[in-house]
């Protein structure tokens, strides 16, 4: 089993709607969570910090289910602007830096 | 501005020809990782610092050696490249203090090897 895993879509979905992407992660011990976006072959950029009571940020919201070892993007009233590939991040281990990156999960918002 | 630079941003070699890629950030930042990129493989780090003279594998080091002699700048050297090696890397940096500090990824850098 892969420590970090998404669905790599592509989820096409029209503008305006609702998608929601899931991350499983292997190591019950993680403890830090993120979702960074990543335009075509560009530099990934933080999109959220995933808390464990969950948090919000405008249309984005990131929740995480330590019992089930997931996390979650919601992302409502998809823009086009929205289409890109979402990278699922984990700190499997507390105290260190090292960085468990998902495949990613891409999004095509279409008009 | 606050950035993560690297050069160079392209680079076709061939096997055998030592290389290295420099990585600088002027954040002030203790640490920096880099990262190769591969179709289906997505991101996975190579080397990690924490500070100066501190450096730590990540999950693929073979092949690789860094060093961090100054705080802003974090080279990734490849003394015999492999065509393995083709890949897009990604130098990162952040604040060390909390782990929920955003990293800063530097543009990539393209490396074919012949």
């Amino acid at each position: 089993r892969k420590e970090v895993e998404q669905d790599p879509g592509p989820f096409n979905v029209p503008e305006g709607a609702t998608v929601a992407f899931n991350c499983t992660y292997s190591n019950s011990a993680s403890q830090s969570f993120f979702w960074y976006r990543q335009d075509c072959r560009k530099e990934p950029k933080l999109l959220m910090s995933v808390y464990s009571s969950g948090n919000e940020d405008g249309r984005f919201t990131a929740q995480l289910n330590r019992a089930s070892q997931y996390i979650s993007l919601l992302i409502r009233d998809s823009k086009l602007s929205d289409s890109a590939t979402y990278l699922c991040v984990v700190n499997p281990t507390s105290g260190t830096y090292k960085y468990i990156f998902g495949t990613g999960t891409r999004l095509k918002v279409l008009a | 501005e606050a950035q993560v630079t690297q050069n160079p941003r392209y680079l076709i070699t061939v096997t055998g020809k030592k290389l290295t890629v420099t990585c600088s950030q002027n954040m002030n930042h203790e640490y920096m990782s880099w990262y190769r990129q591969d179709p289906g493989l997505g991101l996975r780090q190579i080397y990690y610092s924490m500070n100066v003279e501190v450096t730590d594998k990540g999950d693929v080091p073979e092949g690789y050696k860094v060093s961090r002699k100054e705080k802003r700048n974090f080279p990734l050297i490849l003394e015999s490249p492999s065509p393995n090696q083709t890949s897009l890397y990604f130098c990162a940096s952040k604040h060390r203090g909390q782990s929920y500090n955003e990293q800063f990824f530097g543009p990539g850098t393209r490396l074919t090897v012949l």
